[in-house]
């Protein structure tokens, strides 16, 4: 079982729904990132948190550390949301990060 | 103020090749990661460094693959000996201390022919 699990692997939405991507890990942590890889293969960091919430624009992400969870919602979603997200923690005592294998967004119009 | 520059965009080997992966952190940025992603897979870590130090290079493998960061000039990844198994996206990521967020550069494309 790998240690950074997300759902769904694949979600499909039109334009204009709500999004929400979840992320549930095994491990200990001292910080979660919520990560966007595009079509071209760039990766942009979102979001880095170690608890509660916070908003960018369209995109909030949450966490619960007693439960081990991570949410990514994007509201109205858009085409140009369409990529790949990805949920990363890294452990107390270290430095690198474990990935989740992602999950693949698209948004038609 | 540019981003993490990697290049090259994409390399090209034959088996047995070195390959040699270049990243430039972005300014003031004193620590470098690597990652591998594989065909099909999930990002995976490689190598920590600072200026002239491996903090950690417990995701890189024993035989064939280094990292360095000197003083001055690039993060170099090399693999030697390249195996098709090697062909992958190796991305470079960049902060000012481990606790901000991470910047990526686009990754370098190794296919081994």
């Amino acid at each position: 079982k790998n240690e950074v699990e997300q759902s769904p692997q694949n979600l499909t939405a039109q334009e204009g729904e709500f999004i929400t991507i979840n992320c549930s890990y095994s491990v200990g942590i001292s910080a979660l990132h919520w990560l966007q890889q595009h079509p071209g293969g760039g990766i942009v960091s979102l979001f880095m948190l170690s608890s509660g919430k916070k908003k960018h624009g369209r995109l909030i992400a949450t966490i619960n550390i007693q439960e081990k969870h991570s949410s990514l919602h994007i509201t109205a979603s858009h085409p140009r949301d369409s990529a790949v997200y990805i949920c990363a923690v890294k452990g107390p005592n270290t430095d690198k990060l474990i990935f989740g294998t992602g999950t693949r967004l698209q948004v038609f119009p | 103020n540019a981003g993490v520059m990697q290049n090259p965009r994409h390399l090209v080997r034959r088996r047995g090749q070195e390959a040699r992966l270049r990243c430039s952190p972005m300014k003031g940025h004193s620590h470098v990661y690597w990652y591998r992603q594989l065909p099909e897979e999930g990002l995976k870590f490689m190598v920590y460094l600072q200026k002239e130090n491996i903090i950690d290079e417990s995701g890189m493998p024993k035989e064939r693959f280094s990292a360095e960061f000197p003083k001055e000039g690039p993060s170099i990844l090399r693999i030697q000996q390249v195996v098709r198994g090697d062909s992958a996206a190796y991305f470079c990521a960049s902060s000012r201390n481990p606790q901000v967020p991470l910047h990526f550069g686009n990754g370098t494309r190794l296919t081994v022919t």
